[in-house]
């Protein structure tokens, strides 16, 4: 695609139900990173993904947060029984391989009630 | 524990006035770094800088970045009320973003 796209653009879940939140990185891309951004916050960092590898998956907050790629493409990031601390924009982002810039989606908004 | 801490993290400006955000890094495997602005959700692209001492221009806005020192500076100059935002500096190793706190920069009329 053009671009990268985040679906859904806005979630509102209820306390203690399972989220899927789905990336389509740029075509050809084959680094992708989630990081979720807070009101107010920085960008703080979830996962990245090299192919359908997670090299490093250190952000993730808890082992509620799981995330998976498949076919070097689309990821989905899965938040179950969630929290309201979990409220937050989920953004993605896709990079060449390489020393290159990454682009950012317009991101999910998670409000959890 | 590698980190990225942008300075100030706000400024209030008026319309004309330079500006100069900083960006210093402790990161392991160093590769670039990159600046992006946030108006709404997501981060647009601006600059990436690999080598010392090279400034990048985009119309009013430049970067360089200093790989000794440890750190890299955006100028905007001339500021317009459009340049009010949040500008994220991201520092890239071998696999992930490691992105600041970001400055949000006010510009009054």
């Amino acid at each position: 695609g053009a671009g990268v796209s985040q679906s859904p653009s806005n979630k509102v879940t209820e306390k203690g139900k399972d989220v899927e939140l789905r990336c389509d990185p740029i075509s050809g891309h084959t680094a992708l990173y989630w990081y979720r951004q807070s009101l107010g916050q920085g960008l703080e960092f979830l996962i990245y993904f090299q192919g359908n590898s997670a090299p490093d998956k250190s952000g993730l907050p808890s082992d509620r947060f799981s995330a998976e790629r498949t076919g070097g493409s689309v990821s989905t990031l899965t938040i179950q029984r969630t929290q309201q601390e979990d409220s937050a924009v989920y953004l993605c982002a896709s990079r060449l391989q390489g020393y290159t810039e990454a682009f950012f989606g317009q991101g999910t908004r998670l409000t959890v009630v | 524990e590698d980190k990225v801490v942008q300075s100030p993290l706000s400024l209030v400006v008026h319309e004309g006035d330079t500006v100069t955000l900083n960006c210093s890094y402790e990161v392991t495997n160093f590769r670039s770094l990159l600046w992006y602005k946030q108006e709404k959700k997501a981060p647009t692209f601006l600059f990436m800088l690999t080598s010392s001492g090279i400034e990048k221009k985009s119309g009013r806005l430049s970067s360089i970045l200093d790989k000794k020192e440890l750190f890299s500076i955006l100028n905007i100059t001339a500021t317009q009320t459009g340049d009010s935002a949040v500008y994220l500096c991201a520092v890239g190793n071998t696999g992930k973003l490691i992105f600041g706190q970001g400055t949000t920069l006010q510009v009054k009329p």
